[in-house]
């Protein structure tokens, strides 16, 4: 199991421009969040996606939008693209609650998006 | 307000010295708390919670929740545990269990 994975590494755009990062969970897990970790900082609740819903979304603009498939994957859609939103965007990954699997989130190596 | 405030940015250290990453936290319920740490080249990945009470590669840290503080400690540093340090902590009122994190202390072991 390689565990989550996130695609691509790294990413370059340029003001106004629309992104989409893509992130496998780890097997087994049905649950995904995604964080935004700007230079610096700690990573940032964007929101979490189980059962193909958004089921808590952080303090994020409606810019950020995102998609569960029915195979868990995920995306994270960003428009309107503004320097700020560069960052690493991290994807975690966890055990369905009732599953008595633990709830420990295990996260991707991330997606640097640099908007230029 | 929920918050993680982690008050050193970098914390530098010889080999064998002890080792104190602060921790403090807002929260008006009851939080878990967590470690996380990211090694060079390498993902975030969980350290310790306070639930399980264990001791994870010689580092243990305890919920003092009349200092609402979560520090983490290790009585010996070694080189390997050069890295960056994350507190954080879980809302309980709700299932996502979504991580509110500190910014983070980057922990330096000198030889």
């Amino acid at each position: 199991d390689a565990g989550v994975t996130q695609s691509p590494t790294h990413l370059i755009k340029t003001r106004g421009q629309q992104v989409t990062l893509r992130c496998s969970p780890k097997s087994g897990h049905d649950t995904v969040s995604w964080y935004q970790q700007a230079l610096g900082q700690g990573p940032q609740f964007i929101f979490q996606y189980y059962e193909e819903e958004e089921r808590q979304r952080g303090n994020f603009p409606d810019r950020f939008s995102g998609h569960q498939f029915p195979n868990y994957s995920s995306e994270l859609n960003v428009n309107a693209l503004l320097l700020g939103d560069s960052a690493l965007y991290l994807c975690a990954s966890r055990y369905p609650l009732d599953s008595g699997g633990s709830d420990t989130q295990y996260f991707g190596p991330g997606t640097r998006l640099t908007v230029l | 307000a929920q918050r993680v405030t982690q008050p050193e940015k970098l914390l530098s250290v010889f080999k064998g010295a002890p080792v104190e990453l602060k921790c403090n936290y807002s929260y008006s319920g009851s939080p878990e708390l967590f470690w996380y740490v990211q090694y060079s080249r390498q993902r975030l990945q969980l350290l310790l919670r306070h639930i399980s009470r264990e001791s994870i590669k010689g580092f243990t840290a305890d919920l003092n929740k009349g200092e609402t503080s979560f520090h983490l400690k290790k009585p010996f540093a070694q080189e390997e545990d050069s890295a960056m340090y994350y507190c954080a902590l879980t809302p309980l009122v709700d299932s996502s269990y979504k991580l509110i994190f500190g910014s983070g202390t980057r922990l330096l072991v000198r030889p």
